[in-house]
């Protein structure tokens, strides 16, 4: 079955990099039509899509967030990376690995929180 | 970018009574040579990651009760819940996968009048 899991630092300091490993199992990143996608949600808020990656490697980022962040694959470890640079206190959000094929978003991680705060 | 619009930001709705949902595309999210509106709701439980409950506007995805449905093309959709039951308190939220960068909408927050 299709798994996802999300993994990296809970605290961050303000201006430091975020990096975020999503680990999965039970599909492939080199199916076509296959993408990874992260996304975001504040406290209390309501979801953010920040970036994505296709199995032809094609990547597409958040207009707002762009310039901060990067996203790449391991396929052969089966893993997804988000760096997010000069993080700021209002970054302070559960981030969930998604998982789509050829059209919405159908699996989900449990998310990892990440506060950013001195 | 997208921006998606949902009304009411939030309802109460007695149990076994119809919740509806309408949500709002800045364009179109029709895609006139697959036929189909690429938009997608899912269902958020509290302290739950969300799930997704409708694509291509109006399929249900696998195991989701036939109460729920969607309906709508274009720039208007709406999710309908024929008959609210407890399990159904969530939040609601729209999303275009048309055009990336993707958009949701801010949720609709649904609970038991």
């Amino acid at each position: 079955q299709v798994t996802l899991r999300e993994s990296g630092p809970a605290l961050v300091k303000p201006t430091q990099t975020l990096t975020l490993t999503c680990s999965f199992s039970g599909f492939s990143l080199t199916t076509s039509g296959m993408c990874v996608s992260w996304i975001r949600q504040p406290p209390g808020k309501a979801l953010e899509w920040l970036a994505r990656i296709d199995w032809d490697d094609d990547t597409y980022y958040s207009t707002s967030l762009k310039t901060r962040l990067t996203i790449s694959k391991d396929t052969s470890k089966n893993q997804v990376v988000l760096t997010m640079t000069n993080m700021d206190p209002v970054d302070s959000a559960t981030y969930y690995c998604t998982r789509s094929y050829a059209y919405a978003i159908d699996y989900w991680g449990q998310g990892t929180r990440v506060t950013v705060s001195s | 970018d997208v921006v998606m619009t949902q009304s009411p930001d939030s309802l109460a709705v007695s149990l076994g009574e119809r919740a509806t949902i309408n949500c709002k595309s800045s364009q179109s999210v029709f895609y006139s040579s697959y036929n189909k509106s690429y938009l997608a709701w899912y269902q958020q439980k509290p302290g739950q990651p969300p799930s997704l409950i409708i694509y291509w506007a109006s399929t249900r995805e696998s195991g989701v009760p036939d109460r729920f449905s969607g309906s709508g093309s274009g720039t208007d959709f709406t999710l309908t819940i024929s008959s609210l039951q407890a399990e159904d308190v969530a939040v609601y939220y729209c999303q275009q996968y048309y055009t990336t960068p993707w958009t949701f909408g801010q949720g609709t927050k649904v609970e038991i009048k």
